[in-house]
């Protein structure tokens, strides 16, 4: 069954730090997707990105985050400056049309 | 706002018990709503949706689901619980035109022997 490959699968960084964190969508999904959680509590939407160019941000996704596909399979996501706070786990989900996204396992980043 | 509410933080049943999960959700226009699980330390594994149709619908392990628009909810239900079926578990909605898709809080469920 295809699936949404994510590394690293966890990243320890010093705070002032860039991290970019990388997706491997399924293949023919048009839709890509970040999302956070921290702690093990509530799913955040940050970005949706399609046809090369983002859809939608929420207010978390500043001006430290961007997004990008760097040779049109990776989906990355970079964080230029971390803080203490982005310590989380970072999802990737994908979606083609059938209603449902599609996870990844996660990249864990500790910010210390 | 469009939203999606999990009223429960935690649902405790015994094995063997029925189990119900409650979501309830505020959109505007048709809601597509879902449900997905998570054990530790992995993503979220999807179970089920509604997009139209029969209001019931079934999904992995056992899972189903009721839309209910009136009462403008989708609570999670197993008929006999297993102790492996204890997880995180998140509703979540689509609405309309847009394809992003917006989770509730989550409510742990642990299914005790």
């Amino acid at each position: 069954e295809p699936e949404v490959t994510q590394t690293p699968s966890h990243q320890v960084t010093q705070m002032g730090q860039e991290v970019i964190l990388r997706c491997v969508p399924i293949s023919n999904h048009l839709y890509f997707y970040w999302y956070r959680q921290i702690l093990g509590q509530k799913v955040e939407f940050l970005v949706s990105f399609y046809n090369n160019e983002i859809s939608e941000k929420s207010e978390i996704f500043d001006d430290q985050f961007s997004v990008e596909r760097p040779d049109g399979s990776n989906f990355t996501l970079k964080i230029r400056s971390t803080k203490l706070e982005d310590s989380a786990m970072y999802f990737c989900a994908t979606y083609r049309d059938t209603g449902e996204l599609f996870f990844g396992e996660g990249s864990r980043l500790t910010v210390l | 706002a469009q939203s999606v509410a999990q009223p429960e933080d935690q649902v405790n049943v015994a094995e063997g018990n029925p189990l119900t999960v409650k979501c309830t959700y505020s959109v505007s226009g048709n809601p597509y709503l879902f449900w997905y699980v998570q054990y530790p330390n992995r993503g979220l594994q999807f179970l089920l949706k509604y997009i139209t149709g029969d209001n019931l619908v079934k999904g992995s392990y056992g899972f189903e689901a009721e839309f209910n628009k009136s009462q403008t909810s989708f609570h999670l239900k197993k008929p006999s619980a297993l102790v492996s079926d204890s997880a995180l578990y998140f509703c979540a909605v689509r609405w309309g035109n847009n394809n992003d898709m917006r989770f509730g809080a989550g409510t742990r469920l642990t299914v005790k022997p």
